[in-house]
Formats: C-alpha cells, structure tokens, sequence
C-alpha cells in the first residue's frame, strides 16, 4: 500500500533562511506521480508541483526548488530567502496508476509540515 | 473562471439533520473526489467517481453517499450527521491521476 510520510510536524525559522520540508513515500508501482501543495491559514489548497516516476530532474521555480531522489524515495522540498507569506501547512502527496490503471484512486497525503516563518 | 467550486463554504446544522454539499469542475476532467480533512489537518480521500462510475469508496460510513449526476458534478449527502462529522470537505477533480485540483472547501460544523 502507498504511504507518505512528513516527519517534520512544525518548523520555526527566521525569515531569509533556507528551509527545507522532506517527505518520503512508499509505492508498489513504477508509474506514480509526486505533489507538493501548499494550505495558507486561509484554508484552500494550493497546487505547488507534480513530478511524475520518470522524471527525477530537479526543479526550480523562483524561491522553490523541488529534489526527487527515487533512490531514496525523498521528493524534498526548499525554499530560499523564507518570507513571512510562506508561513502555512504544506502537504507532500503521491497518486498512483492504482487499481483502475488510471489514477483514479486519488492522492494520498502526508501529515503535512507547519512551516512557521518568523519576522 | 473557478476551477472547482463548492458550495456551501460554510455550513453549521444540528446533530440527525441531513445535508449536502456541491461541487462543479469546468476543467473537462474524468474524475472527482471527496476528501475529509479533520482537525488535525490530516486528508484523506473518501470517494473517487470516474466518468460517473464509482471507483474508491473507503472506511466511510453509509450515512455517506456521493451522487454524480454528470461528469461535472459530484455531490455529498450526508444522513443523520454525527459530531464527528465535523471537518472540513474538498472537492477535487482530475484528468488520469495526472493533475488534481481542489475546491475551496467546506467547512461543515455539527452541533
């Protein structure tokens, strides 16, 4: 069965530093996809990344920057230069091709990180 | 144009009341889903309907019921709700497991 896991519950630190979430999954299938989302105090979820099984370049998109490592089954997370506006929960999730071989069955989540970026 | 909608945002009733909530994808995608997230912030997917057909249906009472009228829709019924019901609920849609966009959410309080 798939599982993510987030070992960090909460993380405090000072704005402008590096921060980094890890988030290690487990799968039987060799077609998976990987998300980060982001979940701000108000509520929503935003839709961060999607890394798919084949890809394991790294990515980068401003202050984020993404590392999947299959061989470690890791699909960290940092960001650079932390701003107060980062502060929120942030979830790691995996979907798998699953039963139907389409990806129907959903994701299935971490525990999330609260990630608390202080003035 | 939202990509997901919900409705209610918010919704507070009683303990025995029955209720629903909506969700609407104008996205194209093949599948939509329930998820609960509870107080501790955990989320976990309660049902997945693909092109209307139901594919996951976990440890969720049958007091839930999730109904599809089409592939834009999928709904929540909820019979005599319980104050374990409480949480909050997103609706999210997707295209083959490939991309998974989430409402906004509902906030459902039972008294």
């Amino acid at each position: 069965a798939q599982k993510v896991t987030q070992a960090q519950t909460e993380i405090s630190v000072v704005e402008k530093e590096d921060v980094t979430l890890d988030c290690v999954y487990e799968t039987r299938d060799t077609t998976y996809y990987l998300f980060w989302y982001k979940q701000p105090p108000s509520g929503e979820l935003v839709f961060l990344i999607r890394r798919n099984s084949f890809d394991e370049q790294n990515e980068i998109s401003g202050r984020y920057s993404w590392n999947f490592q299959k061989s470690t089954s890791s699909f960290n997370f940092t960001i650079t230069a932390s701003q107060v506006v980062d502060s929120a929960v942030y979830f790691c999730a995996l979907s798998e091709a699953g039963r139907t071989g389409g990806g129907a069955d959903g994701l299935t989540f971490g525990k999330g990180t609260h990630l608390i970026i202080q003035p | 144009d939202t990509a997901v909608s919900q409705t209610p945002k918010y919704l507070v009733t009683q303990m025995g009341n029955d209720k629903s909530i909506k969700c609407e994808q104008n996205l194209g995608h093949d599948t939509m889903y329930w998820y609960k997230q509870d107080s501790k912030k955990f989320l976990k997917i309660m049902f997945s309907y693909n092109n209307k057909e139901l594919i996951i249906n976990e440890t969720v009472p049958n007091r839930f019921s999730p109904k599809s009228p089409d592939k834009a829709h999928l709904n929540l019924h909820i019979n005599s709700l319980e104050l374990g019901d409480s949480a909050v609920y997103f609706c999210a849609s997707s295209l083959r497991g490939r991309w998974e966009f989430f409402g906004p959410g509902t906030r459902l309080t039972v008294l």
